[in-house]
């Protein structure tokens, strides 16, 4: 499986305040997700990238935006952090071999 | 777009019962996934099953990609077993729908 790690793993901020998620992937996979995760909506695709540079807006893009300066690392960022926006955030990454795999998540109150 | 619904929502077993997990999606997909989301929160890769069978000790998973669904068996169920239990669908590398889960209890 794709090593991949999440940071922050929670985080506490304050409503208007940016914030920015990361993700680090070692390995070398050219496809990386950002979802999240809420209580009786199941897991939605915020943005995906499709290579350095290269994303794309998922179904619940509204507040957020992404960047990939590197294969490695695929930064989330919520420029104006509202309540609606408390949730649990998964990244992942797509192999070949294994199809999608997941971090292990950060839990984000926005208060 | 793909639709992904899971059967049952709810499921409680006794430690050593064998269950049955059914996905059913409502496109044509080459990359279908089972993930295990245990109670700490993770997201665990099952298996990678676009169509055929696969096992892993006691899961074993089969894709019917001709009649758009998916199987999970979970056999001699272990309390480790409990959690919810996520079927996912897709076009390979593109944004994967997840259905709503199973969640799935095993008693002692």
């Amino acid at each position: 499986d794709a090593g991949i790690t999440q940071s922050p793993r929670h985080k506490v901020t304050e409503t208007g305040t940016p914030v920015t998620l990361r993700c680090h992937q070692t390995e070398n996979h050219r496809y990386m997700y950002w979802y999240r995760q809420d209580p009786g909506h199941g897991l939605r695709l915020i943005h995906y990238s499709y290579g350095v540079k290269d994303t794309d807006k998922g179904e619940v893009s509204d507040g957020y935006s992404v960047s990939r300066s590197k294969t490695e690392d695929f930064l989330l960022t919520l420029e104006s952090a509202t309540s609606s926006q408390t949730s649990v955030y998964f990244c992942a990454s797509w192999g070949r071999d294994y199809g999608y795999t997941f971090g292990s998540g950060t839990r984000l109150t926005v208060v | 777009g793909i639709q992904v619904e899971q059967s049952p929502p709810d499921l409680i077993l006794q430690e050593g019962a064998n269950s049955t997990l059914r996905c059913n999606f409502s496109d044509s997909v080459n990359n279908l996934q089972w993930f295990h989301q245990n109670p700490w929160g993770q997201l665990i890769n099952l298996f990678y099953i676009p169509s055929g069978t696969k096992q892993n000790g006691r899961l074993s998973a089969t894709t019917v990609a001709t009649e758009r669904y998916s199987l999970l068996y979970i056999s001699s169920s272990q309390t480790t077993d409990s959690g919810v239990y996520f079927c996912a669908a897709g076009e390979g590398a593109q944004k994967l729908v997840f259905g709503q889960g199973t969640r799935l209890t095993i008693n002692p």
